[in-house]
């Protein structure tokens, strides 16, 4: 199974730093068809994991545009520029190129 | 709009099976698939299987042997069994739509306890 590593593990930040959340895949996550089924949830406490950005870049409808997501092959990036409080809260990379579908263990965004 | 609600018991006691139902609305289950996805107390995201929207499935290996996921296109459900259940399988079942995760349900607890 493919494994995503995310560092850091916990991240504290002040409202309004810009802070960003790696994700590291142990293979490629570019699919046959061209494709690269890499996205970013987050969940705040209490609550379900909502889609933040598919397809590594493309943001979901209704996120903010502080939040950008880059990278191809087996590296990756979540980008918040300007934390609020509202984000607060477990952000998780998931895969969907290779089946089964995987999760990385999580980066805990806290405030300073 | 598009919606999914896990339901069921939310008590199972040790070596008992697990009966969940995803009932989901605004969007058809032939045109999207349904994945299973759980999360022990405090801990992070366990992909656990899908229901393809062509009626095709896939499990997590780790579960394989005890899981199974089945779907009534009528009603708009679909459907996890897990025997075999232990204290470990305590947590927070939900189903999502698609390989994209783009809309969660709500989740159900369960706690496997005699």
């Amino acid at each position: 199974d493919v494994v995503l590593t995310q560092t850091p593990p916990t991240l504290s930040a002040t409202i309004g730093q810009s802070v960003s959340i790696s994700c590291r895949s142990s293979q490629s996550l570019l699919h046959s068809n061209g494709n690269t089924y890499l996205h970013w949830l987050l969940q705040r406490p209490g609550q379900s994991p909502q889609l933040l950005i598919y397809s590594v870049s493309r943001l979901e409808s209704g996120v903010p545009n502080r939040f950008s997501g880059s990278g191809s092959g087996t590296d990756f990036t979540l980008k918040i520029s300007g934390v609020e409080a509202e984000d607060l809260g477990v952000y998780y990379c998931v895969q969907g190129t290779h089946a089964p579908n995987t999760f990385g263990a999580g980066t805990k965004l806290e405030l300073k | 709009q598009v919606q999914l609600t896990e339901s069921g018991p939310g008590l199972v006691h040790p070596s008992e099976t697990l009966s969940l139902t995803c009932t989901v609305s605004g969007f058809s289950l032939t045109g999207y698939s349904v994945y299973w996805v759980r999360q022990p107390s405090g801990k992070g995201l366990e992909w656990m299987g899908r229901m393809r929207y062509n009626g095709d499935t896939s499990y997590n290996s780790a579960l394989k042997s005890r899981l199974s996921i089945s779907r009534d296109t009528s009603k708009n459900q679909v459907f996890l069994k897990m025997n075999s259940l232990q204290t470990d399988d305590t947590g927070t079942y939900y189903c999502t739509r698609g390989g994209g995760v783009d809309y969660w349900g709500q989740g159900v607890m369960v706690t496997v306890s005699s």
